[in-house]
């Protein structure tokens, strides 16, 4: 079955600063999700993206499809931003992957 | 006015009892799935249904049964509850048509 590969496992931040996250897949896909889990355990949709480029506030989403890959970026980090975030394909049908996520700390 | 609602949201119970877990949704989704957490916080599949007919079985032990009386709701009940089923379980659906997921809030399942 398909692999899906986050990077890094854990981010430490400082607050303010600016990262990427990266999700990997091994074969094609008819979409990609990106969730923010926050501390408390809530699953927050970010972005529905098998394709192209989206913008929410501070976060913004790629997905290269052709490629195979997809990037997360977060800028000017907040401590709220803390917590674990996942991708999640799927290859069609019914069935959805999960990468392992990578969790991130903000520090104030 | 919340999407995805999933009772209880803690679970606390011994080994060997039978317990149940509810979900619904109110967003005239079609289909609905059960995920389970582990520790190491990995995402997994269990159940995927859709219009109340099972459409994903990912190799649970049949201790798990989900039952979908409606297309809103979608319940797990697990028999003979081991440690190893501690666990966050969560609920979520998507729209026809559409793969976007939405989740519940989980519940939070320890087995002692």
């Amino acid at each position: 079955g398909i692999q899906v590969e986050q990077s890094p496992p854990d981010l430490i931040l400082q607050e303010g600063a600016n990262s990427t996250l990266r999700c990997n897949f091994s074969d094609s896909v008819n979409n990609l999700q990106w969730f923010h889990q926050n501390p408390w355990g809530q699953l927050i949709n970010l972005f529905y993206i098998p394709s192209g480029t989206k913008q929410n506030g501070r976060l913004s989403a790629t997905t290269v499809a052709t490629e195979r890959y997809s990037l997360l970026y977060i800028s000017s980090s907040q401590t709220t931003d803390s917590g674990v975030y996942f991708c999640a394909v799927n290859t069609g049908g019914f069935k959805t992957i999960f990468g392992a996520g990578t969790r991130l700390f903000v520090k104030a | 006015d919340t999407a995805v609602s999933q009772t209880p949201k803690y679970l606390v119970t011994q080994m060997g009892n039978d317990k149940s877990i509810k979900c619904e949704q109110n967003l005239g989704h079609d289909t609905m799935y059960w995920y389970k957490q582990d520790s190491k916080k990995f995402l997994k599949i269990m159940f995927s249904y859709n219009n109340k007919e099972l459409i994903i079985n990912e190799t649970v032990p049949n201790r798990f049964s989900p039952k979908s009386p409606d297309k809103a709701h979608l319940n797990l009940h697990i028999n003979s509850l081991e440690l190893g089923d501690s666990a966050v379980y969560f609920c979520a659906s998507r729209p026809e048509g559409k793969d976007e997921q939405y989740f519940g809030p989980g519940t939070r399942l320890t087995v002692t």
